[in-house]
């Protein structure tokens, strides 16, 4: 069964570590996998990565696909208060009704305490 | 700001009920997808409109329906609410039809309550 999978459930770090978040996927007939960061409500876009773009970088965070493993990180540097969120990782995958649909991982709680 | 809106943010109602939630895609953009979030289940995608057809569709229930009108303006229709209804619901509008390569843009939700 194709699934999106996310780990840590959860993440308390202090301000200014770096912290790791992965997702692995298994999806057949992989096309991207996307990042979302939800706040109080809705979730935001951040990166999608596909096979032609393994690697993205938005000031300080960075997300890499690994094909082989079938996973991806999510990396934040010197995280701030503001970083406290939950991660959420996506893939479109096949409904039941034999079309594309976005399916999220059950997302990361992260914590950043000052 | 994502440039979605969807309204109203906030509904309670009772069992048995029906509601209407109401979004607006960003300008430009031809597809409206409805999410339901609750605690137990994470956000799981209901139906998909592209330019007023049906596109795709998630594991919605018979109970609820949804359409997209000429101004691409969609409604998600819930009868015959039961307590388990009760979810934050997003909308979400992306340029193309396509759910692969389109990046999709979230709405602030409607908080729905059945008492």
């Amino acid at each position: 069964e194709d699934k999106v999978v996310q780990s840590p459930l959860s993440l308390v770090v202090h301000e200014g570590d770096t912290v790791t978040l992965n997702c692995s996927y298994e999806v057949t007939n992989f096309r991207s996998l996307l990042w979302y960061k939800q706040e109080k409500k809705a979730p935001t876009f951040l990166f999608m990565l596909t096979s032609s773009g393994i690697e993205k970088k938005s000031g300080r965070l960075s997300s890499i696909l690994d094909k082989k493993e079938l996973s991806s990180i999510l990396n934040i540097t010197a995280t701030q208060t503001g970083d406290s969120a939950i991660y959420l990782c996506a893939s479109p995958l096949l409904s039941n009704f034999g079309n594309e649909k976005l399916t999220f991982g059950t997302g990361t709680r992260l914590t950043i305490i000052p | 700001d994502s440039g979605v809106t969807q309204t109203p943010k906030h509904l309670i109602t009772a069992t048995g009920q029906r509601v209407t939630l109401r979004c607006s895609p960003r300008s430009g953009d031809l597809s409206v997808y409805w999410y339901q979030q609750s605690l137990d289940q994470g956000l799981q995608f209901l139906i998909q409109y592209y330019n007023g057809e049906e596109r795709a569709k998630g594991n919605i229930l018979e109970r609820f329906s949804a359409q997209q009108f000429p101004d691409l303006h969609s409604e998600l229709n819930l009868s015959s609410l039961e307590l388990g209804d009760s979810a934050l619901y997003f909308c979400a509008s992306s340029v193309g039809g396509g759910v692969s390569y389109n990046e999709q843009f979230f709405g602030p939700g409607t908080r729905l309550t059945v008492l």
